[in-house]
């Protein structure tokens, strides 16, 4: 079963203060590696995909890396605004559908 | 990114009635749309999977006589909850996927619903 786990549940920082999270996954097959942030009562916004293992991408303080098992969504500096829920979704080869993980709620500290 | 809009925001109906959600793409024709259903603090769970001309796929569990879905033309997609129950209560977001070679998903900003 395609499976997607996103660590830790909740990470509270202090502005400027760096950190990382996980997403491990268990696929069949990996088609991409999606990451979204998602505002309270909002819908998902669209941050990044990956498509293969080495694969990076940034945005601003935002930076997504892919391994075989796994992706990180780095943050580096933070600001109160970067506070939201960070979802991590895989789409399996050969469907169209995303798998998501349970999400990452990151608030921080001015 | 693409542009979803979602209509209503937010809804209140009593328990036994049916509301219809929209769901359009603004700024692009989307072939294939998806539904999803999101309790408070939990992630997102696909509802279906909407193909522009054919009937809705289902998830497992998923009533398809309860949520009916509708996509009946490339920027327009929606979603009924029929003799809606408290139970129902959720926030529902719709998406479908950009084209070219990136498959790309793109979210709506979601509806919640209240059912007393």
């Amino acid at each position: 079963e395609d499976q997607v786990t996103q660590s830790p549940e909740a990470l509270r920082l202090q502005e400027g203060e760096s950190s990382s999270l996980n997403c491990s996954y268990t696929v069949s097959g990996l088609r991409g590696l999606f990451w979204y942030r998602q505002d309270p009562g909002k819908g998902p916004e669209f941050l990044f995909t990956l498509y293969s293992a080495g694969e990076e991408k940034e945005k601003e303080r935002l930076k997504a890396t892919l391994t075989k098992k796994e992706s990180f969504l780095h943050i580096t500096a933070p600001k109160p605004e970067d506070s939201a829920t960070y979802l991590c979704a895989v789409q399996v080869r050969g469907a169209q559908k995303l798998v998501f993980g349970q999400g990452t709620r990151l608030t921080i500290n001015p | 990114g693409a542009v979803v809009s979602q209509h209503p925001s937010w809804v209140i109906c009593k328990s036994g009635t049916s509301v219809k959600i929209e769901c359009r793409s603004l700024d692009f024709q989307a072939t294939t749309m998806f539904w999803y259903r999101q309790f408070p603090k939990q992630s997102l769970m696909l509802m279906a999977t909407s193909n522009e001309g054919s009937k809705a796929t289902y998830e497992q569990g998923v009533e398809k006589d309860k949520f009916l879905i509708n996509h009946a033309s490339l920027t327009l997609s929606t979603l009924t909850v029929t003799s809606a129950h408290p139970e129902d209560s959720s926030f529902y977001i719709c998406s479908f996927i950009s084209g070219g070679n990136h498959n790309e998903q793109f979210f709506g900003p979601g509806t919640r619903l209240t059912v007393l």
